[in-house]
């Protein structure tokens, strides 16, 4: 267990529907990192929130958006869906933040398998 | 274009045995350079960072190098395990806009 929860683990879709994606970071990690990981593709960043505010944005479609809460935890919500939009999001947190990307690297949960259909 | 590459794409090889994955990059300035292992669901675990001064760093049986002037890492896994079959990404920091470029990943599969 790495610290860092996702839930659910498996969500399964419509096309056109929307979904949240939810995320705890490790006890003590200001900041959470959201990533997608589409079929045999590298990890793509999408955003990172440091202590509830919005601190680097990386390929992140309109359709998605996230949001820290004052606990910390991380929503990361996808709206009108696609069949593309299939991937596993990751989370991941890390003790800094205020630098993207963190200096000493952050601890990955074991992600949300969505799957659109 | 910053970008960071893997070879081989995948690879097989026999319980026991080593093996070398490589990683070229074109990311520049270059900040630092991390192997992360990435299990089959699960989200990717570091393994080694270096820095632009550094050379070479181990983990157990998994020591990395680091070429800064050709611009090429490798991972190197000695007397291979069956718990080695993962995928192994090369991430790297740097860019005009300090980001992490990641690789698509090495998949290995270690056979009995």
């Amino acid at each position: 267990d790495s610290g860092v929860t996702q839930t659910p683990k498996h969500l399964i879709t419509a096309t056109g529907q929307r979904v949240t994606l939810r995320c705890s970071p490790r006890s003590g990690d200001l900041s959470v990192y959201w990533y997608q990981q589409s079929l045999d593709q590298g990890l793509q960043f999408l955003i990172q929130y440091y202590n509830g505010e919005e601190r680097a944005k990386g390929n992140i479609l309109e359709r998605f958006s996230a949001q820290q809460f004052p606990d910390l935890h991380s929503e990361l919500n996808l709206s009108s869906l696609e069949l593309g939009d299939s991937a596993l999001y990751f989370c991941a947190s890390s003790v800094g933040g205020q630098e993207y990307p963190p200096r000493y690297g952050y601890t990955f949960g074991s992600g949300t398998r969505l799957t659109v259909v | 274009k910053n970008q960071v590459e893997q070879s081989p794409q995948s690879l097989i090889i026999l319980e026991g045995k080593n093996c070398t994955l490589q990683c070229n990059y074109t990311v520049s300035p270059f900040s630092n350079l991390r192997w992360y292992k990435q299990d089959t669901g699960r989200g990717p675990v570091s393994l080694t960072i270096m820095t632009f001064s550094e050379n070479t760093k181990s983990n157990g049986r998994y020591t990395a190098t680091l070429d800064a002037d050709t611009k090429q890492s490798s991972l190197h896994i000695t007397a291979s395990q069956l718990s080695d079959s993962a995928s192994y990404i090369c991430v790297v920091s740097g860019g005009s806009n300090y980001q992490l470029i990641w690789g698509a990943g090495t998949k290995l599969i270690i056979k009995p």
